[in-house]
């Protein structure tokens, strides 16, 4: 079945634990992404990847960091939460970047609370 | 700096109500506008809409975009209780990255 996982569902800690959310897809994407969810901010983007040791950042990239060592996973890494971090996480990915013809195929979320 | 505002922020109608929600944006190099329906999981993909394909239908919901006016509408007939969920509209402008700006989100409440 062609899915995006993503590890922790959810995730409790405390403000300079570091932690990792692992992203992986098994659809052979090119491009995969990391997005938070705010009450009444909707999805923001927080880094990118288009392809293997491809990444760059988002709209909201401070606090966090990626890495794209193979194609399958994306993980997240926060070097340092902060109270401000909390939030819904989702991964995404889709065929190709910059390709408004494909559908970005979401995780099922991480729900990050930092203490 | 591209902006994407959703209204109604919310919404309660009652089951076989007509509703029609809100998407205007404001972004360079215009490509889609994508339409997601988020219950208690990832948003799943509705629509999207291109200057080549500006009105879609599915059942129940239909969409258009308005390229004119920078906005789209979702429009929801004959509402069920399973259509409560947060409805969220995003832009792919072209730019590098494939970034999508998303807006708020119109949380809509369908009740019996």
């Amino acid at each position: 079945e062609a899915q995006v996982t993503q590890n922790p569902r959810y995730l409790i800690t405390v403000t300079g634990k570091k932690l990792t959310v692992t992203c992986s897809q098994n659809m052979n994407h090119e491009y995969m992404s990391w997005y938070r969810q705010d009450p009444g901010l909707g999805l923001r983007q927080i880094y990118y990847s288009m392809n293997v040791e491809v990444t760059d950042k988002g709209d909201v990239p401070e606090g966090y960091k990626v890495s794209r060592k193979e194609k399958r996973n994306f993980p997240l890494i926060l070097e340092s939460p902060s109270p401000n971090q909390t939030s819904l996480y989702f991964c995404a990915s889709s065929l190709l970047a910059g390709g408004s013809t494909d559908t970005q195929y979401f995780g099922p979320g991480t729900r990050l609370t930092v203490l | 700096e591209d902006k994407v505002v959703q209204s109604p922020l919310s919404l309660v109608v009652h089951e076989g109500d007509t509703v029609t929600l809100n998407c205007s944006y404001e972004v360079t190099n215009f490509r889609s506008l994508l339409w997601y329906k988020q219950e208690k999981k990832a948003p799943t993909f509705l629509f999207m809409l291109t200057s080549s394909g500006i009105e879609k239908k599915s059942g129940r919901l239909s969409s258009i975009l308005d390229k004119k006016e920078l906005s789209s509408i979702l429009n929801i007939t004959a509402t069920q209780t399973g259509d409560s969920a947060i409805y969220l509209c995003a832009v792919d402008a072209n730019n590098a990255g494939n970034m999508l700006t998303f807006g708020g989100g119109t949380r809509l409440m369908v009740k019996p």
